[in-house]
Parts: structure tokens; sequence; C-alpha cells
């Protein structure tokens, strides 16, 4: 068990629907990463935030948006679904190690089905 | 830009043979890390190891190895005496290093099947 928490596990929902995918990260730590991994594209980086910040971008397609909350909990909104949008979403959180590397931990992931 | 290639799709091999996973990266830091993920069926990532492009000894921890090369860009895991439980997927992933974005740019994988 890495610390970082996901909700839901698991999701089934049509096109054209909006859901919001959630991470807790371990207590702590402040940099939230999100990933998917879809059979198209693979795992891939979306974005990051750091204490509420957004400190980097990947792939993230416009309809994808995500914020980190006071707490540190982090969202993930995905709007206009899409059948291509169906993919396992990683989140990870991050410290830094004992050399100076900020070390990922991730979560359990959410499975989005889009039907 | 970054890419990580794991020519490998896909290996079977019988239950106590030896495996090597290959992987091949591309950066222009001079400063990065290496990872291995495994995914069991499950889904959940494993971390297995991390590596920094300073560090060039091969590691080993039981019946995994790891050989890193710079030369030939190539970070390469063999399992030794393999098992059923080995049976995953396995992501090699690059990094590059400080200022607090350490996004990680990740292989296709390759899917492992250990046959009993």
């Amino acid at each position: 068990d890495s610390g970082v928490t996901q909700t839901p596990k698991h999701l089934i929902t049509a096109t054209g629907q909006r859901v919001t995918l959630r991470c807790s990260p371990r207590s702590g730590d402040l940099s939230v990463y999100w990933y998917q991994q879809s059979l198209d594209q693979g795992l891939q980086f979306l974005i990051q935030y750091y204490n509420g910040e957004e400190r980097a971008k990947g792939n993230i397609l416009e309809r994808f948006s995500a914020q980190q909350f006071p707490d540190l909990h982090s969202e993930l909104n995905l709007s206009s679904l899409e059948l291509g949008d169906s993919a396992l979403y990683f989140c990870a959180s991050s410290v830094i190690s004992g050399d100076g590397y900020n070390e990922q931990f991730f979560g359990p992931g959410t499975r989005l089905t889009v039907l | 830009a970054q890419k990580v290639t794991q020519a490998q799709t896909e290996i079977s091999v019988v239950e106590k043979e030896d495996v090597t996973l290959d992987c091949v990266y591309e950066t222009r830091d001079t400063t990065y890390y290496l990872f291995w993920y495994k995914q069991p069926p499950s889904g959940e990532l494993v971390f297995l190891i991390r590596r920094n492009s300073f560090d060039e000894q091969n590691e080993i921890s039981g019946r995994y190895s790891w050989n890193f090369q710079k030369s030939t860009s190539s970070f390469n895991f063999t399992i030794t005496a393999s098992q059923v439980v080995d049976s995953a997927v396995y992501f090699c992933a690059l990094s590059e290093a400080g200022l607090g974005n350490e996004k990680l740019t990740f292989g296709t994988g390759t899917r492992l099947t250990i046959i009993p």
C-alpha cells in the first residue's frame, strides 16, 4: 500500500458525460501527478500540481482539467467523454528522497469505462 | 524529447528459465533517472528500481538484476529462475532530474508470461 488513495476504483459512464476522479496523496506530500493508461496511448503523463499550483502539463486534452485543493487532495475532471477516454487513470504523489529526487508513489488507479 | 523503447511486446518462457527485458532510452539531459515498474494483472504499478545516470553499477536484488549501459543507452532487466508470480507487464521509464517536476516517460511495456 503506497498510501495514495484514489476513488472511485471503477467508473462506468456513457459518451458525452462528465466524471470526476479523486486522489488523496500521502500525508505531507505536496505534489500530485496524473497519468493515463490507455490501449492506444500507453502510459502517459497528464498533469502535475504542487501545493495547489499547476507545475507541469503533458498530453492532457482540453476536455480534461484538474485541480489541487488546500487540503492537497486532487481531482481530475473529464468532460464530453468519448469511447477513447476509457482507460486506467493513476495518481501519484511525491516526496523528496535522500538523494534529492522527487520519488513518486502511485495509487491503485481508477478504471474508467465509457460506453 | 525523452523517449523509452521496449521493443519486446510479449515474451513467454517456461518456469525456472532466465529472461531479459530490454529497454533503450533517449534523452538530451546529462542527469536523468531510469526506472522499472511491474504491473500485475490486478493493475497496480509496483516500483522495482530507480537508477540515476551517474551510477552505472549493475544491481542485483534477489532474482532480479539490472544492467545499465550509458554507451548503448540501455537499462535491461533480467529475472533469474523465473516463477509464475513474475507474470506481469513490465514498464521501463525515464525521468529528468530535479526542479520538482520529475514526470515519468514510460515505454510501451513488455508482457511477460511464465508458463508453469
